[in-house]
């Protein structure tokens, strides 16, 4: 079972359109999750941290679900600007290091 | 804004060559990572870095890497006999804590790609 796992999309929407995005992992004991965002060819940038009680920064919107193991984002108001490829990221903990897990992405176009 | 830098961006070598790709991590971040990207597929961790030791590796990592922080800027990962599928993309990261604070999160830098022939 892949440990963290993403519709690939691609999701294709207008300006303007709300989108979602989830995300299911494996590892129950996982303690933190992320939403990255990557360009084509560029390095993981945090979008958000998410928070179990569910956050909200602007346009985008993360909650958690423990008990399903469920992760989702939600972007409201798409522009043109939020074309991108938007990772799931885990982060396991081991003997008090840290490394993160990734979802293999959902890529979303955003179009005129 | 600092950032973690890499270079080069791009590295071309042969197969079985040795190549070391450099990282300069935030000033005073004190945990260090490598990940990699196969084209087309998801980041997968490679190896973690604290005070001068590796604190946790994947399977990926095997004898044909190593880690070094050689000075008090740089952290490299050498990969020491290339293979046609060690072409990917790079990335290093680094982290001021390793966790149970919201500041342990990992920037990454813009990645070095590297293709064997």
């Amino acid at each position: 079972r892949k440990e963290v796992e993403q519709d690939p999309g691609p999701f294709n929407v207008p300006e303007g359109a709300t989108v979602a995005f989830n995300c299911t992992y494996s590892n129950s004991a996982s303690q933190s999750f992320f939403w990255y965002r990557q360009d084509c060819r560029k390095e993981p940038k945090l979008l958000m941290s998410v928070y179990s009680s569910g956050n909200e920064d602007g346009r985008f919107t993360a909650q958690l679900n423990r008990a399903s193991q469920y992760i989702s984002l939600l972007i409201r108001d798409s522009k043109l600007s939020d074309s991108a490829t938007y990772l799931c990221v885990v982060k396991e903990t081991s003997g008090g290091y840290n490394k993160l897990i990734f979802g293999a992405g959902t890529r979303l176009a955003v179009h005129p | 804004e600092p950032e973690v830098t890499q270079t080069p961006s791009h590295q071309v070598t042969q197969m079985g060559q040795e190549v070391i790709l450099r990282c300069v991590p935030i000033s005073n971040h004190l945990y260090f990572y490598w990940y990699r990207q196969i084209l087309g597929q998801k980041v997968e961790f490679l190896v973690s870095f604290y005070n001068n030791e590796i604190s946790e590796k994947s399977e990926i990592f095997d004898d044909q890497f190593s880690v070094e922080r050689p000075d008090g800027s740089n952290f490299t990962l050498k990969i020491r006999s290339t293979k046609l599928e060690d072409s990917a993309m790079y990335f290093c990261a680094s982290s001021r804590w390793t966790s149970g604070t919201s500041t342990d999160t990992q920037y990454f830098g813009p990645g070095t790609r590297l293709t064997v022939l």
